[in-house]
């Protein structure tokens, strides 16, 4: 079955701009995490989905942003992009339910000029 | 706040050793810990994941142990292979009643280089 997806892949904005970030799921998975890595910090944790609802949030500024759907699609946004904003955005899916691997995206390459 | 850190940083093998890898996490509250594989520009690939009541898993060439009770995991690669050349990182899940089984903390990765 189909692994998760991503769009877009790569993207260039210019500081100051928004950005909104797709994630398609795991066919029957309903929770979609979404984490922020950067050489600096390594693998961070933005926030967790669970049928439309936000399970967990990670500590970044009001800027970062989520929602899921009904059929457990999920896009993150983030607005007024500053340089450090620049990093690889990834998304991963899970059941939900305890003892169940996560599975990772290839991500979304942001870069902020 | 849990904390996972892992050792070494970087590791440069000879193709057809035996290595191992460390994870270590402050925090023993865990649900899960899962080991992952990320080569250069790419996602994460899950290799093995270990719940919390048990000892060890294994795939192929691959053993995990975990020491809830220390805060210790391990990933040891038998027969390294110049393909095994990856970012390999750990990561945990806490046991928080159920409701954080989506949110990873990671470890900062061990940079594997196996030379033929």
């Amino acid at each position: 079955k189909a692994g998760v997806t991503q769009t877009p892949r790569y993207l260039i904005k210019t500081r100051g701009q928004q950005v909104t970030l797709s994630c398609s799921p795991i066919s029957g998975h309903r929770s979609v995490s979404w984490y922020q890595q950067t050489p600096g910090q390594g693998l961070q944790f933005l926030f967790e989905y669970f049928s439309e609802t936000q399970r967990n949030k990670g500590n970044f500024p009001g800027r970062f942003s989520g929602r899921q759907f009904s059929n457990s699609r999920s896009e993150m946004n983030v607005s007024t992009l500053e340089l450090g904003d620049s990093a690889l955005y990834l998304c991963a899916s899970t059941s939900g339910q305890g003892g169940n691997t996560i599975y990772f995206g290839e991500g979304s390459w942001l870069t902020v000029v | 706040k849990q904390e996972v850190t892992q050792i070494p940083a970087a590791l440069s093998v000879p193709e057809g050793e035996n290595l191992v890898l460390n994870c270590s996490f402050t925090d023993s509250a865990i649900y899960n810990l899962q080991w992952f594989r990320q080569d250069p520009g790419k996602g994460l690939t899950s290799l093995l994941l270990i719940q919390s009541s048990q000892r060890e898993q294994t795939s192929g060439r691959l053993n995990a142990s975990l020491d809830k009770s220390s805060g210790r995991s391990t990933l040891y690669i038998a027969a390294s292979q110049p393909g095994d050349s990856a970012t390999y990182l750990c990561a945990v899940t806490a046991n928080a009643g159920g409701t954080s089984y989506g949110k990873l903390t990671f470890g900062q990765g061990t940079i594997l280089t196996v030379h033929p």
